[in-house]
């Protein structure tokens, strides 16, 4: 079945230690998403990428970074100059043209203590 | 720019109940409107979506919307909920222009009681 895969699930650090969080699908999708999580704030864009090599600062980029080398993959890095790490980290991607709506992996759970 | 106001942060209701889900949004231009549900631990799942045409739109689990633009809303509703519909929903516009960017409301929590 295709579909996004979010690993890991929960992930542990140390704060000023940067985490990598990975995304990958086999939807053959062109775009992919970042989004953050946080209770009560809904789900705010992180970075997104419409085609390879090629990525665009969503409303809260500040202490992320991203790549995008090949179409299956858009890791995110938190670094250690994100403020407030510790939330719910979403995936997401979709074809572009036209409006078809996002699908979502199932999320990592970050906490940085 | 656009913006999405879900007006309760929670809704609790008795199971076989109906329930209203309220979203008002605000933009210049045209717009596409989706709601999504996230399960506890998991990603968002597409309930529906409106983007042109009928305003009633239908979606899966026996959910439906109506797009009123006069009023700029896009409330979701089901006329009998079962305690497996207890999840968070979230409202959600992008323009025609927007590359398909969603901005996302803040979420209500619907909490189904036997």
């Amino acid at each position: 079945d295709g579909g996004i895969t979010q690993s890991p699930k929960y992930l542990f650090r140390k704060e000023g230690q940067n985490v990598t969080l990975s995304c990958e699908q086999n939807l053959n999708h062109d775009a992919m998403y970042w989004y953050r999580q946080d209770p009560g704030q809904g789900l705010r864009l992180i970075y997104y990428s419409q085609i390879v090599n090629d990525f665009q600062k969503g409303d809260i980029a500040e202490g992320y970074s991203v790549s995008r080398e090949k179409k299956e993959s858009f890791p995110l890095t938190v670094t250690s100059a994100q403020k407030n790490p510790t939330a719910f980290y979403l995936c997401a991607s979709r074809p572009t043209g036209g409006v078809s709506p996002l699908h979502f992996g199932n999320g990592t759970r970050l906490t940085v203590t | 720019a656009q913006s999405v106001t879900q007006l309760d942060s929670q809704v609790p209701v008795f199971e076989e109940a109906p329930v209203e889900l309220r979203c008002n949004y605000s933009s210049s231009v045209s717009v596409y409107l989706f709601w999504y549900v996230q399960y506890p631990n998991q990603g968002l799942q597409l309930l529906l979506k409106y983007l042109s045409g009928s305003t009633l739109v239908k979606g899966i689990n026996g959910f439906e919307a109506e797009f009123n633009k006069s009023q700029t809303s896009f409330h979701l509703r089901k006329p009998s909920v079962h305690i497996s519909d207890t999840a968070e929903y979230f409202c959600a516009v992008s323009d025609r222009g927007s590359q398909g960017n969603l901005i996302f409301g803040k979420g209500t929590k619907l909490s189904v009681k036997p």
